[in-house]
């Protein structure tokens, strides 16, 4: 079966620097969300999309953006990184049209590293 | 604000053994979702099993059960006959009906030893 398709997979930048990472649904889901997992931490959500609208925010710093276009992609856009955004971002999706609609189905994520 | 516990850092079992990991969670709403989540080494987060608020039998797939009781919001996931693929970080998971994110608690890293 499909999964959740993220790219890149690893992403080296500067600090200052901007990155924009690429997520896929599994087709015919509707909703994607973004969630960044520290180094030993859990994962934390930073936002959500449903039908091309953004649908929940988490604790996604203002320097940070996304959004989910008509095929339903969604980019998640870094700017002015930081240190501290060295991360794994993991993309997730869902279909809110059929049950289970509340299961998310994470991709394989993007490897950030900030130097 | 719903906030999920997970007590136990780290736990070992023998290859083939039952092991438990525990979940709490503290949250006010009546209808939710509970999950766990398993992540390997290479980091790929993978759904073991999920749990209706609103159903009281208890979710089951394949070697892996859990034990749900709402009233002490407690949601721990047993794992029976362990294989050495089970070794993992495993993370529970809370959502409540009609919002999107998942509130995840800090994992448990799970051994399983030959």
């Amino acid at each position: 079966a499909a999964g959740v398709i993220q790219s890149p997979r690893h992403l080296i930048k500067e600090k200052r620097e901007t990155a924009t990472l690429k997520c896929y649904p599994i087709p015919r889901h509707d909703t994607v969300y973004w969630y960044q997992q520290g180094p030993g931490q859990d994962p934390q959500f930073l936002i959500s999309f449903y039908e091309k609208m953004q649908s929940d925010k988490g604790s996604i710093p203002d320097r940070f953006s996304a959004q989910q276009f008509s095929d339903y992609h969604s980019e998640l856009n870094m700017s002015s990184l930081e240190l501290g955004d060295s991360a794994l971002y993991f993309c997730a999706s869902s279909s809110r049209d059929r049950r289970p609609e509340e299961t998310q189905y994470f991709g394989p994520g993007t490897r950030l590293l900030v130097l | 604000a719903q906030t999920v516990t997970q007590s136990q850092p780290e736990m070992s079992v023998q290859e083939a053994e039952t092991v438990t990991l525990s979940c709490t969670y503290d949250t006010s709403e009546s209808n939710y979702y509970l999950f766990w989540y398993k992540q390997p080494p290479s980091r790929q987060m993978i759904l073991v099993i999920r749990q209706e608020a609103y159903k009281q039998q208890n979710a089951t797939e394949n070697r892996f059960s859990v034990n749900f009781q709402k009233a002490a919001k407690s949601f721990s996931l047993k794992i029976s006959d362990s294989q050495l693929g089970d070794t993992a970080m495993y993370f529970c998971a809370f959502q409540a009906s009609g919002t999107y994110k998942y509130i995840f608690g800090t994992g448990t890293r799970l051994k399983v030893l030959a």
